[in-house]
């Protein structure tokens, strides 16, 4: 199975702020690698397909880089709305694997 | 607008079987494959399988052993069985679907609400 390790875990950050979060693959997995968002009680939501590709309806404001083993999720400047769990998911090759989740968080 | 909704029971006895349905409403079950997902409370997301419309299937090998995954396309509905189940199985399992499906562009971009199944007797 494909390891995701996201770092950090969590991190505390300001409204406005500029985020990053990274995911690295325990293999190279191209650029097949997506993100999701999470709020508490809800469904994750697709955020980023294909490393860098933007979901339809999600804003500009987020975007992703990245081949290989290593990632990266970024929210240019970070809105209220945005506090949520993160995660990567690879889909290189089955079992999909997700990355433990990145919890933002209101400092 | 395509939906999902999970459904079955919410309380299952240890070494009996999970059964769960997910109905899609605002499109057709055709043509695209349908995953499970599960999630323990306080804890990430783990794949549990998926299935195409024709009926084929790729199971997590983690759950292979226990689990079943059909399809009835004529009631837009797909099903998860899972057997001898535990506590470990306590979870919020969300129904999705996946495009393009079956290879390695795969993402899942509409997901059901998620439905909470415990474990315990």
């Amino acid at each position: 199975d494909i390891q995701m390790t996201q770092s950090p875990s969590s991190l505390s950050a300001s409204v406005g702020d500029r985020v990053t979060i990274t995911c690295r693959a325990s293999q190279s997995i191209s650029i097949y690698l997506n993100w999701y968002q999470q709020k508490p009680g809800k469904a994750p939501n697709l955020l980023i397909y294909a490393a860098s590709s933007l979901q339809s309806g999600v804003p500009s404001r987020f975007s992703g880089s990245g081949s290989g083993t290593d990632f990266t999720l970024t929210i240019s400047s970070l809105q209220p709305e945005d506090f949520a769990i993160y995660y990567c998911q690879q889909s290189y090759s089955t079992p999909l694997t997700f990355g433990q989740g990145t919890k933002v968080d209101i400092k | 607008q395509v939906q999902l909704q999970e459904s079955g029971p919410g309380l299952v006895k240890p070494s009996e079987t999970l059964s769960l349905t997910c109905t899609v409403s605002g499109g057709s079950i055709g043509s695209y494959y349908w995953s499970w997902i599960r999630q323990p409370p306080g804890k990430g997301l783990e794949w549990i399988g998926y299935i195409h419309h024709t009926g084929s299937t790729n199971y997590n090998p983690s759950l292979k052993s226990r689990l079943t995954i059909s399809i009835a396309t004529s009631e837009n509905q797909f099903s998860l069985k899972l057997s001898s189940v535990t506590a470990a199985d306590t979870a919020v399992y969300y129904c999705a679907r996946i495009v393009p499906g079956g290879s390695s562009w795969d993402y899942f971009d509409y997901w059901g609400q998620g439905f909470l199944v415990t474990v315990s007797s």
